[in-house]
C-alpha cells in the first residue's frame, strides 16, 4: 500500500459526461501528479501540483482540468468525455520536488460508452 | 515523443536467471528512476539514479547509467516467479519544463 488513495476504483460512463477523479496524496507529500494509461499511448504525464500550485503540465487536453485544494487532496475533472478517454487515470505524490521518487495510487479505471 | 524507450518490449526467462532491460532517452536528465507495475495496477518505486551516478544496487536489482550514451539498463539478478511484472524507466528533465517521461515498459515473464 503505496499511502496515495484514489476514487472511485472504476467509473463507467456515456460519451460527453463529465466526471470527477479524486486522489489523497500519502501524508506529509506536497507534490500530486496525474497520469493516463491506455494500451495504445503507454503512461502519460498530464499534470503536476506542488502545494496548492501548477507545477508542470504535459499531454493534458483541454477538456481536461485538475486543482489541488488546501488540505492537499487533488481532484482531475474530465469533461466532454470520448471513447478515447478510456483509461487508467492514476495519481501520484511525491514528497516535494520533482526529483524525487513517485508514490502510485491504485488508480481509476474510466470506461467510456 | 516519449524520451524512455525500454527494450526489449517483452521478456521470457527461467526462474533463476537474469533479466536485463534496457532505456535509452533523449535530452539531458536530472535523474532516472525505475518502476515495477503488476497487471492494472499502480507503478510502485523500485531505483533512482542520479546524473553523475554510473552505477546503484538495491538487493537484486542494479541500475547503470550511461549519460554519454542517454541509457540506463535494468539487471534483475535470480529471478522470481514474483518479478513477472512491466518495468518502466522515468526520466527527469533538468531544465525545461519539469516532467516526468516514462518509457514504454519492458514486460517480463518468468518462467516457473
Amino acid at each position: 500500500d503505496s499511502g496515495v488513495t484514489q476514487t472511485p476504483k472504476h467509473l463507467i460512463t456515456a460519451t460527453g459526461q463529465r466526471v470527477t477523479l479524486r486522489c489523497s496524496p500519502r501524508s506529509g507529500d506536497l507534490s500530486v501528479y496525474w497520469y493516463q494509461q491506455s494500451l495504445d499511448q503507454g503512461l502519460q504525464f498530464l499534470i503536476q501540483y506542488y502545494n496548492g500550485e501548477e507545477r508542470a503540465k504535459g499531454n493534458i487536453l483541454e477538456r481536461f482540468s485538475a486543482q489541488q485544494f488546501p488540505d492537499l487532496h487533488s481532484e482531475l475533472n474530465l469533461s466532454s468525455l470520448e471513447l478515447g478517454d478510456s483509461a487508467l487515470y492514476f495519481c501520484a505524490s511525491s514528497r516535494d520536488h520533482i526529483y524525487n521518487e513517485q508514490f502510485f495510487g491504485p488508480g481509476t479505471r474510466l470506461t467510456v460508452l | 515523443s516519449q524520451q524512455g524507450e525500454e527494450d526489449p518490449q517483452a521478456l521470457s526467462i527461467q526462474e533463476g536467471e537474469n533479466a536485463t532491460m534496457n532505456c535509452s532517452y533523449k535530452t539531458s536528465i536530472n535523474n532516472l528512476q525505475w518502476y515495477r507495475q503488476n497487471s492494472g495496477r499502480g507503478l510502485v518505486h523500485l531505483i533512482l539514479i542520479r546524473s553523475n551516478e554510473r552505477e546503484k544496487h538495491s538487493g537484486r536489482l542494479r541500475v547503470t547509467l550511461d549519460t554519454s550514451k542517454k541509457s540506463s539498463s535494468l539487471l534483475i539478478t535470480a529471478s522470481r516467479a514474483a518479478d513477472t511484472a512491466s518495468y518502466f524507466c522515468a526520466t527527469v528533465r533538468d531544465s525545461g519544463t519539469y516532467k516526468y517521461i516514462f518509457g514504454t515498459g519492458t514486460r517480463l515473464k518468468v518462467l516457473a
